[in-house]
């Protein structure tokens, strides 16, 4: 069973255009939902994270919109540039005593073209 | 400072072998995780582990063992590798504390089963 699921699985952006990533979820607990980057033969890095009490949280380039009754949230890359050229994972997870541990979604290969 | 570091970073076995993937982390985190990476399927959690001695179940648990003997060492145990196998494993670590917990992620390790 995929709690997180991702679209588009790939996605192609003129540099300067607007990357939308779309992530929903099944699990009413999740409460926290990070997205990671990762560039080729590299481990994902944490890019920016959301909890459910806010709508929106922006860093730079880069804001999540969260959506709790519809239980989905977004990436938008603003202004993409080539360098933003990597893999995009969104997760979940709930604070327990378990770990804490994330679940991804299935990934978006994103390609920004010059 | 190193972060985390898995070993080794490639490999090949033949089907029925055995091998371990060891993982290392210096951030003197509690919880550590091994996911596995595979095309159109996001990251899936194999096992995890809440401090040293401890270690659980995540979503594809079926063909590994893990063992965390110390706090910085997380252990993946193949015992009889199976073509199904081959995939990319990610070895993670991550405080344990509340809220927003960043989960640091190693290099990788790309395991073919032949």
């Amino acid at each position: 069973q995929q709690q997180v699921k991702q679209s588009p699985q790939s996605l192609i952006v003129q540099k300067g255009g607007i990357s939308i990533i779309n992530c929903a979820y099944e699990n009413t607990a999740f409460d926290y939902f990070p997205w990671y980057q990762q560039f080729p033969g590299k481990g994902p890095a944490l890019l920016i994270a959301i909890r459910p009490d806010v709508s929106e949280k922006k860093e730079g380039r880069f804001t999540i919109s969260f959506n709790k009754s519809a239980k989905q949230f977004s990436l938008h890359i603003m202004d993409s540039q080539p360098g933003d050229s990597a893999t995009y994972f969104c997760a979940a997870s709930m604070e327990d005593n378990q770990g804490g541990k994330l679940i991804f979604g299935q990934g978006t290969e994103l390609s920004v073209k010059p | 400072n190193a972060g985390v570091t898995q070993t080794p970073k490639f490999r090949v076995l033949k089907t029925g072998q055995s091998m371990t993937l060891l993982c290392a982390q210096d951030m003197n985190h509690e919880y550590m995780y091994w996911y596995r990476q595979d095309p159109g399927m996001g990251l899936r959690l194999i096992h995890y582990s809440v401090g040293e001695g401890t270690t659980a179940k995540g979503e594809v648990p079926d063909g590994y063992n893990v063992s965390r003997l110390k706090k910085q060492n997380f252990l993946l145990g193949l015992e009889s590798a199976a073509p199904s196998q081959t995939s990319v494993y990610f070895c993670a670590s991550s405080y344990a504390s509340q809220g927003f917990t960043e989960a640091f992620f190693g290099q990788g390790t790309r395991l073919t089963v032949v």
